[in-house]
């Protein structure tokens, strides 16, 4: 069966420090991968999406930025993380669109 | 471009209330849709899905949803809620040829024993 990892869980980080969440999906090949954030009321707000290994879509413009180095596996990251990027930051997958998508643990993130 | 609405943004119930969580989305076309369901702690996972056929469809836990092409709505219902049904309900429309999952901003619900 397919699983999806996230890590961290939790991190905090300074301003103006660098950020790398890492994804990873086992059980399956050439998913297609996405990162979101979550705020309280707000829903979901997609960041990137990628349908392949070195693919990558920018949804919104932004302190960060998304790269896929295997084909399982997803990373978000930044130079210098804002106090606004604080959040809650959800990966997932689907074995192709226009399908469901599964999501992961999520990992909370605090710019302090 | 596709939008998601989700007009309750907290519902309160007490249990065997029954329940209905509404979803309109904007943008026609041939879609397929879904509600999601957060409960606390937890992933956030499918509850039911709408593909084709059929424009009532079953999920797990005794929820279901209509699908009204005419009305553009996806209206999540449950006839009598448990404890154990809060969570944030989050309605979400793909539109065929696209990539992208569009959420509604979420339902939170809170069930009272």
């Amino acid at each position: 069966s397919q699983t999806i990892h996230q890590w961290p869980a939790t991190l905090v980080q300074p301003v103006g420090s660098p950020l790398s969440l890492e994804c990873t999906v086992e059980g399956t090949s050439n998913p297609n991968l996405y990162w979101y954030r979550q705020a309280a009321g707000r829903g979901l707000q997609l960041l990137f999406y990628s349908v392949g290994i070195g693919q990558i879509s920018s949804e919104v413009p932004q302190n960060l930025s998304a790269s896929r180095p295997q084909d399982r596996q997803f990373i978000l990251s930044s130079k210098k993380l804002l106090l606004s990027d604080s959040g809650f930051y959800l990966c997932a997958w689907t074995p192709a669109t226009p399908y469901e998508q599964y999501f992961g643990p999520g990992t909370r993130l605090t710019v302090t | 471009a596709q939008s998601v609405s989700q007009h309750n943004h907290h519902v309160i119930l007490s249990e065997a209330a029954s329940l209905e969580l509404g979803c309109n989305y904007s943008y026609g076309g041939t879609v397929n849709l879904f509600w999601y369901v957060q409960y606390p702690g937890q992933h956030l996972q499918l509850l039911l899905k709408y593909f084709s056929g059929d424009p009532l469809v079953k999920g797990i836990k005794g929820f279901e949803a209509e699908f009204i092409k005419s009305k553009f709505s996806f209206n999540l219902r449950k006839p009598s809620v448990q404890w154990s049904d809060t969570a944030e309900y989050f309605c979400a429309v793909i539109n065929f040829g696209n990539e992208k999952l569009t959420f509604g901003t979420g339902t939170r619900l809170t069930i009272i024993p």
